[in-house]
């Protein structure tokens, strides 16, 4: 499978403040990744499908202005949780798609004070 | 009704123990189903998957498949304390070139020495 660095690894913020997080697929170029959430004890939530050139498509009931994603190359992509608040702690995720297997990041825990 | 259920445990086992793990599904409409493990403050790395139903072998870790019941099952033989970590079932569809899948919540395992 295909090799993806994800960071920062974890990160703590004050709540209003912007969070951005890197995924990067080291060893593929990747013109599609995925955004997971996953909150404590719960399942792998897609978030968002991050297009390599073009607007990210969003799974229903997530903010599109609130979790910002830009995929400027074919090695990375960015989410940036914008005015962040405690509801907004979580375990964020990347993976890229690779013949019938995803591979994931090392995810990122946001925590938001 | 959830489209995937995982029982998400915690399930604790003495070493060397058989460990069977299940996930049930409700849409018939899956054709690959895959099982990842997720050690604590880490992404999901794949471990087994397999194409419709039957059985799949590799090393200490079988994979079955039952789509007449939409079951699908993870035996770990021989199980080991490094085995202790969260194991989530995933399935997708076969459509076109892009199968993100669906998790199921995790079932949190605990391999005691």
């Amino acid at each position: 499978g295909a090799v993806v660095s994800q960071h920062p690894s974890w990160v703590i913020c004050k709540s209003g403040t912007s969070v951005k997080i890197e995924c990067r697929s080291l060893d593929f170029q990747a013109t599609t990744m995925f955004w997971y959430r996953q909150f404590p004890k719960q399942s792998l939530m897609l978030m968002a499908t991050s297009n390599e050139g073009s607007k990210a498509t969003y799974e229903q009931g997530v903010e599109k202005d609130k979790f910002l994603i830009n995929h400027a190359s074919l090695t990375l992509s960015t989410l940036t949780v914008t005015s962040a608040h405690p509801e907004d702690s979580s375990f964020y995720i990347c993976s890229v798609q690779r013949g019938y297997g995803y591979t994931f990041g090392s995810g990122t825990r946001l925590t938001v004070v | 009704q959830k489209e995937v259920e995982q029982d998400p445990g915690p399930l604790s086992v003495p070493e060397g123990a058989i460990v069977s793990l299940n996930c049930t599904y409700s849409n018939s409409a899956f054709q690959y189903f895959m099982w990842y493990r997720q050690y604590s403050r880490k992404g999901p790395e794949l471990l087994m998957y397999t194409y419709s139903s039957g059985n799949k072998e590799d090393g200490r870790f079988t994979a079955q498949v039952d789509k007449s019941s939409k079951y699908i099952s993870l035996f770990i033989r021989d199980s080991q304390p490094s085995d202790s970590a969260t194991y989530l079932c995933a399935m997708s569809l076969a459509s076109g070139g892009s199968y993100i899948p669906t998790f199921g919540r995790g079932t949190s395992l605990i391999v005691h020495p």
